[in-house]
Formats: structure tokens, C-alpha cells, sequence
């Protein structure tokens, strides 16, 4: 059974960093590109960063620069670094699976972040 | 970055109605077009995916349809545990864009 657990959020001050941590299981974690994707409250989702299986990695203009997505293939661990962080970056950050067309066919519960002074 | 375009916002359906929902892309997306379920307090759940393909353990009454730039998720028959909102998401160019979500609620 394929399970993400996602940690580490909590309230932070703007300007502050965070590191959003997800562990994988139940799948072959290093042949997989996996995605962050948040949710502000009462709002829609947007698709923050995505990170193939070998690293590479991609971002959304809004976190780009101040936000890093990296895996640890070894420990089945997804992980997002978030710098500078800015009141509009409160949200609900949720890790998922991607699959064969970039689709997303598993999600973690979501942690929540609160930047707010 | 290609916008995702999703009506209605909101619609009112009762049990058994045939429900459709339309997404646009303000560019072709090809097939890259995938459908997500999102119920309060919960994480998303795929529903489909590459237009019209049913994720595993979704049941038929779901099927999407489209191409290019136009594409609808279609429930044949709304039942009670469908109430939720439903997003489309276009995965053919990063960053890889959502529709606004549409709610679905009980009349």
C-alpha cells in the first residue's frame, strides 16, 4: 500500500525557513517523480515544485529562488526547503506520487504552514 | 504559463442527475488533462487521468472526454458521497496549472 506522510510544518515568522519532509512507502520510492502541491486556506490548489527520480527539479514563479524540493533516494524521504518565507506562502502542502502522464495518483494528508508574525 | 479555465464555479445537482463539468486551456494540453476530487479537509483523490483514463477504484459513473484545449469530467448519475469540489490540471508544460475547482452541492 503506497504511503505518504508528510512533517514538519508549524508557524513561522515571515522571512523565516522551514523544511517540509515527506516519507515514502509501499513503492519503488527512487523510480518516481514526486510533486509539492499546496492550498491556502479556502482556496483551490496550486502545484508549487516537482522532482524527478534523479533530482531534477522544477517550480512554480511564485517560490522560485526561495524554495528547494530535494529527495533522499535511500531513505525514501521527499523533502522542500522553504526560504523567505512570506505571509502568501500559508497554506496546506501536500506531497504526492506522479505517475506515467505527470498525473498525481497519491496523496499524503498535507501539513500545515503558517507564516504570519 | 497555460491557464486552466473550469465552469461552472459552483452547481446545484440532485441524486441521480447527470453532472458535467468543463475545463478549458488557454492553450492545446494535448491529453496531458487530469481530474481530481477534493473533499473538506481532505487530500485530493485522481479520478482521472490523460483525459479519459479511470484511476484504479474509481467508479464508472466518472468519465472524462476532450482534447486539445476543451475537455469535460462527466458523473452519470450524482450520488450522495459525490458532493465535493473537482479540479482539472493540465500537466503538459511546467508549471502544471489547476482549474479554479468547482463545487458540487446538493439541491
Amino acid at each position: 500500500e503506497v504511503q505518504l506522510v508528510e512533517s514538519g510544518g508549524g508557524l513561522v515568522q515571515p522571512g523565516g525557513s522551514l523544511r517540509l519532509s515527506c516519507a515514502a512507502s509501499g513503492f519503488t520510492f527512487s523510480s518516481y517523480a514526486m510533486s509539492w502541491v499546496r492550498q491556502a486556506p479556502g482556496k483551490g490548489l496550486e502545484w508549487v515544485s516537482a522532482i524527478s527520480g534523479s533530482g531534477s527539479s522544477y517550480y512554480a514563479d511564485s517560490v522560485k529562488g526561495r524554495f528547494t524540493s530535494s529527495r533522499d533516494n535511500s531513505k525514501n524521504t521527499l523533502y522542500l526547503q522553504m526560504n523567505s518565507l512570506r505571509t502568501e506562502d500559508t497554506a496546506v502542502y501536500y506531497c504526492a506520487k506522479m505517475s506515467s502522464t505527470n498525473q498525481n495518483d497519491y496523496w499524503g494528508q498535507g501539513t500545515l504552514v503558517t507564516v504570519s508574525s | 504559463d497555460i491557464q486552466m479555465t473550469q465552469s461552472p464555479s459552483s452547481l446545484s445537482a440532485s441524486l441521480g442527475d447527470r453532472v458535467t463539468i468543463t475545463c478549458r486551456a488557454s492553450q492545446s494540453i494535448t491529453t496531458y488533462l487530469n481530474w481530481y476530487q477534493q473533499k473538506p479537509g481532505k487530500a485530493p483523490n485522481l479520478l482521472i487521468y490523460g483525459v479519459s483514463s479511470l484511476q484504479s477504484g474509481v467508479p464508472s459513473r466518472f468519465s472524462g472526454s476532450g482534447s486539445g484545449t476543451d475537455f469535460t469530467l462527466t458523473i452519470s448519475s450524482l450520488q450522495p458521497e459525490d458532493f465535493a469540489t473537482y479540479y482539472c490540471q493540465q500537466t503538459y508544460n511546467t508549471p502544471w496549472t489547476f482549474g479554479q475547482g468547482t463545487k458540487v452541492e446538493i439541491k
